[in-house]
């Protein structure tokens, strides 16, 4: 069975890191593209940040760009997403997905982790 | 950016009902569209793909059709387990997009 667990979520105030984890099991991990996908409470999704299969290829949305790092670790069939210089706009519940095959949307997500950047 | 327009935003409707959910791209997508379904305090699940590939495990009521910057998800017979708000989203060129989503309740 396909799990993603998200992890590292949390409060931090402004201009201040953290790090979220994605960790995942019951596929070959390194098979496959993942992505971070957020959404503001009440509001709709929101890509973020995706990775392809060795880590060679990051892509950002251009809010983040300079301040959010995408990576894995195939090893530990883990992905990652630095979070540097939050704002208080970055609140939101960040999802881990996977990449479908031949890169056709996101087929499986984790369940979610919630960011608050707030004083 | 590509833009997704979604209508309605909210549409209420009885079970049993034949349902259509709208999708428009501000360029075209070719059929580089899917759709997900995501209930209150859950994660989105993939419905469709490719813009009328049906998902594994997903109910056949569920279908897409669309090529290039209208799309459509159409439900055949509204179930209860249905409520839920569905996105549409476009993965043919970076930054990955979604629509606002389309809110649908029963009667």
């Amino acid at each position: 069975e396909v799990q993603l667990v998200e992890s590292g979520g949390g409060l931090v105030q402004p201009g201040r890191s953290l790090k979220l984890s994605c960790a995942a099991s019951g596929f070959t991990f390194s098979n496959y593209g993942m992505a971070w996908v957020c959404q503001a409470p009440t509001k709709g999704l929101e890509w973020v940040a995706s990775i392809s299969t060795g880590g060679g290829n990051t892509y950002y949305r251009d809010s983040v760009k300079g301040r959010f790092t995408i990576s894995r670790d195939n090893a530990k069939n883990t992905l990652y997403l630095q979070m540097d210089s939050l704002r208080s706009e970055d609140t939101a519940t960040y999802y881990c997905a996977r990449r479908k095959g031949g890169g056709a949307g996101f087929d499986y997500w984790g369940q979610g982790v919630m960011v608050t950047v707030s004083s | 950016d590509i833009q997704m327009t979604q209508s309605p935003s909210l549409l209420s409707a009885s079970v049993g009902d034949r349902v259509t959910l709208s999708c428009k791209a501000s360029q075209s997508i070719y059929s580089s569209l899917a759709w997900y379904q995501q209930k209150l305090g859950e994660a989105p699940k993939l419905l469709i793909y490719s813009a009328n590939s049906l998902q594994t495990g997903i109910p056949s009521r569920f279908s897409g059709s669309g090529y290039g910057t209208d799309f459509t998800l159409t439900i055949s017979s509204l179930q209860p387990e249905d409520v839920a708000t569905y996105f549409c989203h476009q993965y043919y060129s970076w930054p990955l997009t979604f629509g606002s989503g389309t809110k649908l309740e029963i009667k």
